[in-house]
């Protein structure tokens, strides 16, 4: 059964903190991505890696970056946590452009 | 004009009748069509993906696709209250790279 899990389901965290949301899949899938998701603004793309060690910017990359260390690991940094970034984010994986994502569950994510 | 476009609903129908959902899209060279179902808290699931033009059924759920109109639809037979969600309609493109491409959802009420 294919996976994808996410290192938390509930996180707080204060402004100004730095914040590290991780990403495990278990299906050797090259594609991974980061999303947000807000009610009224649906899904929306932070950022997406083709390969190890390769990033590219998705549609809201301000305030976040990324790391791509082993295939099957894609990280998701907030360099300063601010309020405007409490949300859902979801992280998805996918064989290839006409296959299906999968996502893992989502963290929550509030900061104060 | 957003990339792809729903109807944010809600859409409410009785138990057992016909929920017809709609999607446009924008990007004419647009390759794979999906719908995720998402409830409540959770990430969203694929329940139908298209490629080319026509229906596609798969028990009670029926997919049409429109390329030449830049329509997908999803047609949810015999609704159940188990149905009441939220739908994403999801594009893939291929812009170098590939990535997908999310509406914001429309909400789903089945009435028993």
């Amino acid at each position: 059964d294919v996976k994808v899990t996410q290192s938390s389901r509930y996180l707080v965290k204060r402004t100004g903190e730095k914040v590290f949301l991780e990403c495990v899949q278990d299906m050797d899938h090259e594609n991974m991505f980061w999303y947000r998701q807000d009610p009224g603004l649906g899904l929306r793309l932070i950022y997406f890696s083709y390969d190890v060690k390769m990033k590219e910017k998705g549609d809201i990359p301000e305030g976040y970056s990324v790391s791509r260390e082993k295939k099957e690991r894609f990280s998701l940094i907030l360099e300063s946590a601010s309020t405007n970034q409490t949300s859902m984010y979801l992280c998805a994986s996918i064989l290839g452009p006409t296959y299906e994502q999968y996502f893992g569950p989502g963290t929550r994510l509030t900061v104060t | 004009q957003k990339e792809v476009e729903q109807n944010s609903g809600p859409l409410s129908v009785p138990e057992g009748a016909i929920a017809s959902l709609n999607c446009t899209y924008s990007d004419r060279g647009s390759q794979s069509f999906f719908w995720y179902r998402q409830y409540s808290g959770k990430s969203p699931e694929l329940i139908m993906f298209i490629y080319s033009n026509g229906d596609k059924e798969d028990g009670r759920f029926t997919a049409q696709l429109n390329k030449a109109s830049q329509y997908v639809s999803l047609l949810i037979r015999d609704s159940q209250p188990s149905d009441s969600a939220t739908y994403l309609c999801a594009v893939g493109v291929n812009t170098g790279g590939f990535k997908t491409i999310f509406g914001a959802g429309t909400r789903l009420f089945v009435k028993a």
